[in-house]
């Protein structure tokens, strides 16, 4: 079980957009910037977003990440099947002292 | 283009030993902290540990307390972790990777990884 919460997965059409929820506690999320990476199949994993919102070099601005409370939100817009990936929300725990991620959430593009 | 690249993984019997490296490339290693991930075949993303720039802090996720040990080289530009009494569960690719800033738990840079089989 992970320490942070994701839908396994989630779709939508070519053009639409999407949004993928991670919901954690007061010891993570509620006082830790959030993170987001994307991982395309077999490969490493990206690095999105970080500090909640802020997009990493080169990442282009349909991606967007928000945080309310103890969830994080990482949305998509203008979905391209090059978006099929699993996406994983990642923050520090400051009760378990670590560095922790969601389960994942992998993204079809139908 | 910053880089780092894993070697060291392998065909380990239970109760073995490995040690995995991963040398950087590209920018200032011992200015940044730096993290192993790893991943069980079909599974999501687990951080193993992290290390301070100069080596004197180091964190570890609770399976692998007292097994596992992080360190590095910065005059070699490189990072290790020794994996100690190793189970079927330490299967996985082990991803190097750094993180962004001192003090933020994203991970900007990381390498291909390096499959690590425990299996009699």
């Amino acid at each position: 079980q992970s320490v942070l919460t994701q839908p396994p997965s989630v779709s939508a059409a070519p053009g639409q957009k999407v949004s993928i929820s991670c919901y954690g506690s007061s010891t993570n999320i509620g006082k830790n910037y959030v993170s987001w990476y994307q991982q395309l199949p077999g490969t490493a994993p990206k690095l999105l977003i970080y500090d909640n919102n802020e997009r990493y070099s080169g990442i282009p601005d349909r991606f967007s990440g928000s945080k309310s409370g103890t969830s994080a939100t990482l949305g998509i817009t203008g979905l391209q099947t090059g978006d099929e990936a699993d996406y994983y929300c990642g923050t520090w725990d400051s009760s378990l002292r670590a560095v922790v991620f969601g389960g994942g959430t992998t993204l079809t593009v139908l | 283009e910053e880089q780092l690249v894993e070697s060291g993984g392998g065909l380990v019997q239970p109760g073995g030993s490995l040690r995995l490296s991963c040398v950087a490339s590209r920018f200032t290693f011992s200015n940044s902290w730096m993290a192993w991930v790893r991943q069980a075949p079909g599974k999501g993303l687990e951080w193993v540990a992290n290390i301070k720039p100069d080596g004197s802090e180091t964190y570890y996720v609770g399976s692998v307390k007292g097994r596992f040990t992080i360190s590095r080289d910065n005059a070699k530009n490189s990072l290790y972790l020794q994996m100690n009494s190793l189970t079927a569960d330490d299967t996985a690719v082990y991803y190097c990777a750094r993180h962004r800033v001192q003090g933020r738990p994203d991970l900007d840079v990381w390498g291909q990884g390096t499959t690590v089989t425990v299996s009699s």
